[in-house]
């Protein structure tokens, strides 16, 4: 089993719509979990990080974490065509590991 | 403010030749990060720092792979020999250390091994 999975994608929503992307993890013992934007061809940038269970929003964004079900999930609403982009989740457990993105096409 | 500088931007080398990227922290961060991205493997983490002390490099591949950080602003990733099985892009990343790993990449060194 894979540390931190995601699904691959391509995930094709329409302009505006809500994304959802999730992530599940395997270490228990992880207690820092954070979400990266890559565009292709760049670095990855980092969106937000969140460390307790329940939702952090920021913007557009809102991260949901749930440690006992090891998930950890990023909405991107009112989606727009600059959102297309491979994400990242990463967990910090006993490693520090991302995860393999899922890219998100978002279409107008 | 400036933002992690890595250098060379682009590498072209061959087959068992020694190469060396460089990575240039945010000032004032005490954790930096190497990374390897490929297609096929995702990104992965090499090796990282927290106070130019070398924490876990579990990741490195194997031993023609080496990293040093000889003070807070500068860091290297060395490969020799370098073999076509290297070519990937290299990130290095920044964090403010202690509990946090909030990591802040660089462009990344794009790495071709003919």
């Amino acid at each position: 089993q894979k540390e931190v999975e995601q699904n691959s994608g391509p995930l094709s929503v329409p302009e505006g719509a809500i994304a959802s992307l999730n992530c599940t993890y395997s270490d228990r013992v992880s207690q820092s979990f954070f979400w990266y934007r890559q565009y292709s061809g760049k670095s990855p940038e980092l969106i937000m990080s969140i460390y307790s269970n329940g939702d952090k929003e920021d913007g557009r964004f809102t991260a949901q974490l749930n440690k006992a079900s090891q998930y950890v999930s990023l909405l991107i609403r009112d989606s727009q065509p600059s959102d297309s982009a491979t994400y990242l989740c990463a967990v910090k457990g006993q490693n520090f590991v991302f995860g393999p993105g899922t890219r998100l096409s978002v279409l107008p | 403010d400036a933002g992690v500088i890595q250098s060379p931007r682009h590498e072209v080398t061959e087959m068992g030749q020694e190469v060396t990227l460089r990575c240039k922290p945010i000032s004032g961060h005490n954790s930096l990060f190497w990374y390897r991205q490929t297609m096929m493997r995702g990104l992965e983490l090499l090796i990282y720092f927290n106070n130019n002390v070398p924490i876990d490099d579990s990741g490195m591949p194997e031993d023609r792979f080496s990293a040093k950080m000889p003070n807070a602003s500068f860091s290297t990733l060395k490969i020799q020999p370098s073999e076509p099985r290297d070519s990937a892009v290299y990130f290095c990343a920044s964090s403010g250390g202690g509990d946090s790993y909030e990591q802040y990449f660089g462009p990344g060194t794009r790495l071709t091994v003919t």
